[in-house]
Formats: structure tokens, sequence, C-alpha cells
């Protein structure tokens, strides 16, 4: 069965420094999604993304973040210079309409120091 | 989006049928109950939806109440791998709603 994948599993970085996590989505999808879910609160929508644009973001996607598909099966999302809250899993999300249901991966851990 | 309320816990036995309740009083003519549910430690998973009438699938059932001010998530036969949090959300899909709003959810413990 096609799912959606996410590496690396668990990323640790340093206070200010970019990361990139990554993203394959299911290849006949064309909607993709981030959220975050931050150690024992809600899952948070972040940014959903179609036909090489955002369609829509939440008000924690600030200029920090960017979202970029930079070829035809990888989705990324890069953090510029991160911050102590922005520890949390993050997860990539992917469907092949934006009625239809949504596709989790397992998840990236970001760890800041 | 519209808001919804459920129980924080619940708790069952394994082998025995669950009833997660769900409660939109608030729910438009347009929206379309969701159900998602999170296994400790991975990501969010789609269980079923419904619009008006009820649902089966190969996971669960939907029950929707007739003025769909609530509905009901139907676990017919519970298993240790049911244990999760699940969530009801609201999507507006003819106004082409696509982010999922998530709540705290029901946290499901399975007994064994």
């Amino acid at each position: 069965e096609p799912e959606v994948t996410q590496t690396p599993s668990h990323q640790v970085t340093q206070m200010g420094q970019e990361v990139i996590l990554r993203c394959v989505p299911i290849s006949n999808h064309l909607y993709f999604y981030w959220y975050r879910q931050i150690l024992g609160q809600k899952v948070e929508f972040l940014v959903s993304f179609y036909n090489n644009e955002i369609s829509e973001k939440s008000e924690i996607f600030d200029d920090q973040f960017s979202v970029e598909r930079p070829d035809g099966s990888n989705f990324t999302l890069k953090i510029r210079s991160t911050k102590l809250e922005d520890s949390a899993m993050y997860f990539c999300a992917s469907s092949e309409q934006q009625i239809h249901e949504q596709y989790f991966g397992p998840g990236t851990r970001l760890t800041v120091t | 989006d519209a808001k919804t309320t459920q129980p924080n816990s619940m708790e069952s036995n394994e082998e025995e049928p669950v009833h997660l309740p769900c409660n939109h009083s608030t729910i438009s003519g347009t929206d379309y109950i969701h159900w998602y549910r999170q296994l400790p430690s991975q990501g969010p998973e789609y269980v079923i939806h419904g619009l008006t009438s009820n649902v089966n699938n190969r996971m669960a059932s939907l029950a929707i109440a007739e003025d769909r001010k609530s509905s009901t998530l139907i676990l017919h036969r519970a298993t240790l791998r049911d244990a999760a949090v699940y969530y009801c959300i609201l999507r507006d899909l003819i106004q082409g709603a696509q982010k999922l709003v998530f709540g705290q959810g029901t946290r499901l413990t399975i007994n064994p």
C-alpha cells in the first residue's frame, strides 16, 4: 500500500541553524501539507501546497518557514533559523484531491538545543 | 471551522465494541464529519467520514444523528492496536476546505 515517507526520523540542531525536513508524498497525490505537534499538545496545521504554490498557511508559518517541491517526488519544509520553540514532531501529509482524506507520514522529531 | 466536543478519555476491553461520541451542535449543512486517529508515536490516520447517512468501512462505522448535531464512531470489536487518540473533525468540503483542524480528541485505552 502506498505511504508517505519522511526523513530524517529525528533531527537535532542548534538554535539559529537551518533545517530541512523531507517528505515523499504518495505518487499520484496533488495536495501536500505540513503539520506539527509539540509534545503533549494538539496537531497544528502549518501549510498546504498545490500546483507549486502555497494555498493556505497558518499564523505559525512565518517568514522563517518555507516549503518547496524541488522535483517530482520530494516536498520539503525549511526552517531558516530554528528557535527552541520549534522543537516538535513535524508531519507531512498528502491527498489526491483537496476534498479527499489526507495520508500522513510517520513524522520527523525536531529537537532544537 | 465549526467546533466539536469529545470526551478526553475512554476505556474499553479487548474484543468488545467501543462507541466514541462527538458533539457538533453548530455544524453547518455543508460540513462533513471526519474521524482520524493517532496511534502512539505515529502520524494521524484517516478512519472514516460521512455527511448525513451512517457509513461503514473496514475500520469502523459512523453513526450520525438525524439532526447531525452529534455522531458516534463505532469500533465493532476493539483490539489492543485500536488504542489511540481519536479525533472528530468537521470539514466544509463544498467550500474546498483543505486543512484539518485537530482538537484534543479522545484518548482510547483498551484493556486486555
